[in-house]
């Protein structure tokens, strides 16, 4: 069965960097899009960027661009987010999820999530 | 950007009643990129409608959405217990703020 399992819970310092990992199984992990979606406490969900595992092309949104960083291991079925210069806005839960098609560019609708990474940051 | 904007912003029903939610859209766009998710506290979402109207797999068929343009609804024709939740729209980048159905 399809699953992606992050990492745990993670508490950084502001101005630190965080890398998040999603590990993907059960399908064939170059086919389907990764995007990392995240929802501040009590907030909405908020998306953030996609990786083409494949190639390892991403696209960043616009709140994000030169903080974030999306990498993919094909060895391993993992892609990664990286988030720099933390602040205490970034405190959320960050959740990796798979695109529901194989089409160029995605569909942008997500069939499969993982568990979610807590992220805290504070001094 | 477009901008979604979800009504009610909760929804007090009780259980086998019908839910109407509402996902507006600031400008038209394609039906094909509208989807519906439902989560659940201290859950990840969960996809329930894609391209407006298909349902996902393994969604029950009291589930279902519709609409075109710029506005779309989603439909939960008799609650069930396990119902009650934050329902989000999506179109690509852009969510909407959510609705949430609670026990009346």
């Amino acid at each position: 069965q399809v699953q992606l399992v992050q990492s745990g819970a993670e508490v950084k310092k502001p101005g630190a960097s965080v890398k998040v990992s999603c590990k993907a199984s059960g399908y064939t992990f170059s086919s389907f899009f990764i995007h990392w979606v995240r929802q501040a406490p009590g907030q909405g969900l908020e998306w953030m960027g996609i990786i083409n595992p494949s190639a390892g092309s991403t696209s960043y949104a616009q709140k994000f661009q030169g903080r974030v960083t999306m990498t993919r291991d094909t060895s391993t079925s993992t892609v990664y987010m990286e988030l720099s210069s933390l602040t205490s806005d970034d405190t959320a839960v960050y959740y990796c999820a798979r695109d529901r098609a194989l089409t160029v560019g995605g569909t942008f609708d997500f069939d499969y999530w993982g568990q979610g990474t807590l992220v805290t940051v504070s001094s | 950007d477009i901008v979604l904007t979800q009504s009610p912003g909760t929804l007090s029903l009780s259980p086998g009643e019908r839910a109407t939610l509402s996902c507006r859209a600031s400008q038209s766009f394609s039906s094909n990129y509208l989807a519906w998710y439902q989560q659940k506290h201290g859950q990840a979402p969960r996809l329930l409608i894609y391209g407006a109207s298909t349902r996902a797999t393994g969604i029950p068929d009291r589930f279902s959405g519709s609409g075109s343009g710029t506005d779309f609804t989603l439909t939960i024709s008799r609650l069930e217990p396990e119902d009650f939740a934050v329902y989000y729209c999506q179109h690509y980048a852009t969510f909407g703020q959510g609705t949430k159905v609670e026990i009346k």
